[in-house]
């Protein structure tokens, strides 16, 4: 089966561009989230979905990122403009609740912003 | 609020010693899950076990175990006769009501350098 796809791996862009970073989860699965790792901070979460929905995206760092999964297979999350700050790996994973039982979630392999 | 930490930063080891990570959290739930990923030198996060607050009995799988101490709030990850392929980042995580269950919070990560 296939894992967390996520597109692309590697994005360098200048400060001032519009970045968007794309996720395919794991078919069946039924929430999404999005992740941003730096030294500093470790690991973050920015947002997350369920069912397409978004159920909490207090942790998107400012106006600059927007998130949107217009359907079971697909989410984006954009920025715009980009800074120098938002230089990360941003990850996307995935899981399902299941029946009473706490799923752990999968992630994708990332993408490694750099922002010139 | 739920947090996790991860006292030890870096570990250095020689290959076939044993080496134990240590994993406390803090909650205020009875119910809640405990679970370590491994993020390998190429980046990804590999989902290693996933514990529920109601089941105290260590695990094994092949060198790995893992100890869950309730009286102590910890739940740490020992790695027997290590080898250089264990070199990575190590994070534990917590899922608890105040998330729905839906969400981890990530200690820092302990990164473990395995040496020949």
């Amino acid at each position: 089966d296939a894992g967390v796809i996520q597109s692309p791996r590697h994005e360098v862009t200048e400060m001032g561009q519009e970045v968007t970073l794309r996720c395919k989860p794991i078919s069946g699965h039924d929430y999404l989230f999005w992740y941003r790792q730096t030294m500093m901070r470790g690991l973050e979460l920015l947002i997350y979905f369920n069912n397409n929905v978004p159920i909490d995206d207090s942790g998107m760092p400012e106006d600059r990122f927007s998130a949107k999964m217009p359907n079971a297979s697909f989410s984006t999350l954009k920025i715009q403009p980009s800074e120098p700050r938002d230089s990360a790996v941003y990850f996307c994973a995935s899981s399902t609740r299941g029946q009473g039982v706490r799923n752990e979630q999968f992630f994708g392999p990332g993408t490694r912003l750099t922002v010139l | 609020a739920q947090k996790v930490t991860q006292a030890q930063t870096e570990i250095s080891v020689v290959e076939k010693e044993d080496v134990t990570l240590d994993c406390v959290y803090e909650t205020r739930d009875t119910t809640y899950y405990l679970f370590w990923y491994k993020q390998p030198p190429s980046g990804e996060l590999v989902f290693l076990i996933r514990r529920n607050s109601f089941d105290e009995q260590n695990e094994i799988s092949g060198r790995y175990s893992w100890n869950f101490q309730k009286s102590t709030s910890s739940f740490n990850f020992t790695i027997t006769a290590s080898q250089v392929v264990d070199s990575a980042v190590y994070f534990c995580a917590l899922s608890d009501v105040n998330s729905g269950y839906s969400t981890l919070t990530f200690g820092k990560g302990t990164m473990l350098l395995v040496s020949p």
